[in-house]
Formats: structure tokens, sequence, C-alpha cells
């Protein structure tokens, strides 16, 4: 069974297209992340949810938003598509208890906008 | 604001050579370290992390690192490398106190095993 588990896998579409990217994680855990990796391979925490409530919240456009129906699920919501946003985007979830908790990664979500 | 550098970019090596590749930060309260690996078109995985006791940890596929502390180092080291450990590897650093479970990750260190 997938522990983090992301869809679509692949998302092709034009530029001012609203998408969504949905993340499920069965591991139980309480805290989930939505991280963008750059062509250059560079990764940078997006939002961080933890019990259905937003804790991170880096400098993103507000055409990106998160929803947490329930702990097991963070959504990716991207209004306005622009060409910037192509990107790998990854899921993440952990079990914070105070330090050290290992985060796991869904397979990502590659989108490219044209 | 803490961030995290790896100076080697791209690395390329023979098989059977020995791997070094540095991580440095810059907070200087208590971090937790790790290192994960991604391999070509996958998604990251955890190779190894360090939070307390022991500052020599051992990871998964014949990989450790060394935490020394007063160089705000975490360097990654495997004896000898296969053509399979072709990958990216990230170095990470989180602060257990006060940091909002924020992990922040370095550029990224290519590595390329040659056969």
């Amino acid at each position: 069974d997938t522990a983090v588990s992301q869809t679509p896998k692949y998302l092709v579409t034009q530029m001012g297209n609203d998408k969504s990217i949905k993340c499920e994680q069965n591991l139980g855990h309480d805290t989930m992340y939505w991280y963008k990796q750059d062509s250059k391979k560079f990764l940078k925490i997006m939002f961080s949810y933890n019990n259905k409530e937003l804790i991170i919240n880096e400098t993103v456009p507000n055409r990106f938003s998160p929803k947490s129906p329930d702990k097991a699920h963070l959504n990716l919501h991207i209004n306005s598509l622009e060409l910037g946003d192509s990107a790998v985007y990854f899921c993440a979830s952990s079990q914070e208890q105070g330090g050290g908790e290992t985060q796991y990664f869904g397979p990502g979500t590659r989108l490219l906008v044209l | 604001a803490q961030s995290v550098s790896q100076h080697n970019h791209h690395v390329i090596l023979s098989e059977a050579a020995s791997l070094e590749l540095g991580c440095n930060y810059s907070y200087g309260g208590t971090v937790n370290l790790f290192w994960y690996v991604q391999y070509p078109g996958q998604h990251l995985q955890l190779l190894l992390k360090y939070f307390s006791g022991d500052p020599l940890v051992k990871g998964i596929k014949g990989f450790e690192a060394e935490f020394i502390k007063s160089k705000f180092s975490f360097n990654l080291r495997k004896p000898s490398v296969q053509w399979s450990d072709t990958a990216e590897y990230f170095c990470a650093v989180k602060r257990p106190h006060g940091g909002g479970n924020k992990i922040t990750f370095g550029t990224g260190t290519q590595l390329k095993v040659e056969l």
C-alpha cells in the first residue's frame, strides 16, 4: 500500500486555468506538507497543516490555496496558473512529536503550464 | 533565518570510490538533521537522520553521516559507491523548538556514479 499518494502524477495545462492536486496519506500522521521543486531541483516548503490547521504558510502567491478536509488529506488548489508554476509538487506527512520525525514524501505531481 | 548549504552541486565518481558530501547549516540552537535521496524520477526517501545521541549516524544502503556541532556540519559519507547510488542528495535541517515543524532543505547535490 502506498503511504503517501498524490493525484494526478502528471498535469499539463494552459496558462490561466485552475487546477487541483490531491494528496492522501494512510500513515495516521497528523501533519502534512506541500513542497515545490523547481527545475534546478531546489525544494521549498509551501504549506504545512497539523490536524487540519494551517501552521506553515511560506511566501506563496495567494493563487495557491491548500485545503485539508481531514488529517489524512491535504489538497492544493491553484488558480490562474502561470508559466512559473511549472514544477514538481511533492506532498509529505509526518507524525510530529517534538523533533526528529521523518517526513514521508509522495511520488510528486509534475505540473507543466503551457 | 536558517539556511542549509551544500557546496558540491555536482559530483562524479567511479564505482568503488569513496564519497563525502558536505552540508552546513546556519542555525546555532538545537537542530534535527536529515539526509534524503531522490533517485531519478522518484520521490524523496530518508537516508538517515540525527536528533540526539551518537553524532555518527548510520543509515540505509551503507551511508553514514557525522554531526559536528562546532562546525555546524552534517556531512554524508559512503566508503564505496555503486552505480545505483546515482541520485540527487538533499541535506535538511529542522528546529525542533520554535521552528514550527518546518524543514529547510539544501539545494541538493547531484551524484553520478560511473561504471
